[in-house]
């Protein structure tokens, strides 16, 4: 059961313009996100999270966009560099208690720069 | 500032050997600690957390052990490794307070023969 869903595996976009990745989650419970990019051979690099009492918070270039109602977040990069060229994995946690926060990751999105 | 150090990079083992990876985090006190891996063509799953020395949760039932001898030291073991413990382990630490980032080491890429 797949509680995080990225459902487009690969996304190309023009430099410059705006780079948007989606991701959906069924589990109510869950109240953080957060969005990490990934190289070959790396450990994924956090970039931005939200809280489920904020819908939208910005760092940069980045976005991210939480719909509560619609169980759904998206990241927006803008403008898009060919250095973004990664795989970009949302994830979300919530629902236990105590201090550690076990995410449950999407299985991640392809974004490919053009220059 | 704060860093992960994840060894060794890779690791080639026969079936039945013992396995000890370690993960090690600078700059920062008391942190929480995530052992995760990755089978091929699957998504990110969590194995163990600890949120203290000595202090080990475990997510799934499986052949892998884990230990917090140190408060930044965190090892994952085996006492005999199978097939399907190939894939691409991933140490992390958050700080304790809530709704804090994970941050990822850069990974063990274990094949077993």
């Amino acid at each position: 059961d797949q509680q995080v869903k990225q459902n487009s595996p690969s996304l190309s976009v023009q430099e410059g313009r705006i780079s948007i990745l989606n991701c959906d989650y069924t589990n109510s419970m869950f109240d953080y996100f957060l969005w990490y990019k990934k190289y070959p051979a790396e450990g994924p690099t956090f970039l931005i999270s939200i809280s489920s009492i904020k819908d939208k918070n910005e760092d940069g270039r980045f976005t991210v966009f939480l719909n509560k109602s619609a169980k759904h977040l998206s990241l927006h990069i803008v403008p898009s560099q060919p250095g973004d060229s990664a795989v970009y994995f949302c994830a979300a946690s919530g629902g236990v208690s105590g201090s550690a926060r076990q995410l449950t990751f999407g299985s991640g999105t392809q974004l490919t720069v053009l220059p | 500032s704060q860093t992960i150090h994840q060894w060794p990079a890779t690791l080639v083992q026969p079936v039945g050997s013992p396995l000890s990876l370690e993960c090690t985090v600078e700059g920062t006190s008391n942190p929480n600690l995530y052992w995760y891996r990755q089978a091929a063509g699957r998504g990110l799953q969590l194995l163990f957390y600890s949120v203290g020395i000595g202090q080990i949760s475990s997510e799934v039932p499986q052949n892998l052990s884990a230990s917090r001898p140190q408060d930044r030291q965190f090892i994952l073991s085996s006492k005999k490794l199978l097939l399907s413990d190939s894939g691409f382990y991933l140490c992390a630490w958050s700080a304790g307070q809530q709704y804090q980032p994970q941050h990822f080491g850069d990974g063990t890429r274990l094949s077993i023969l």
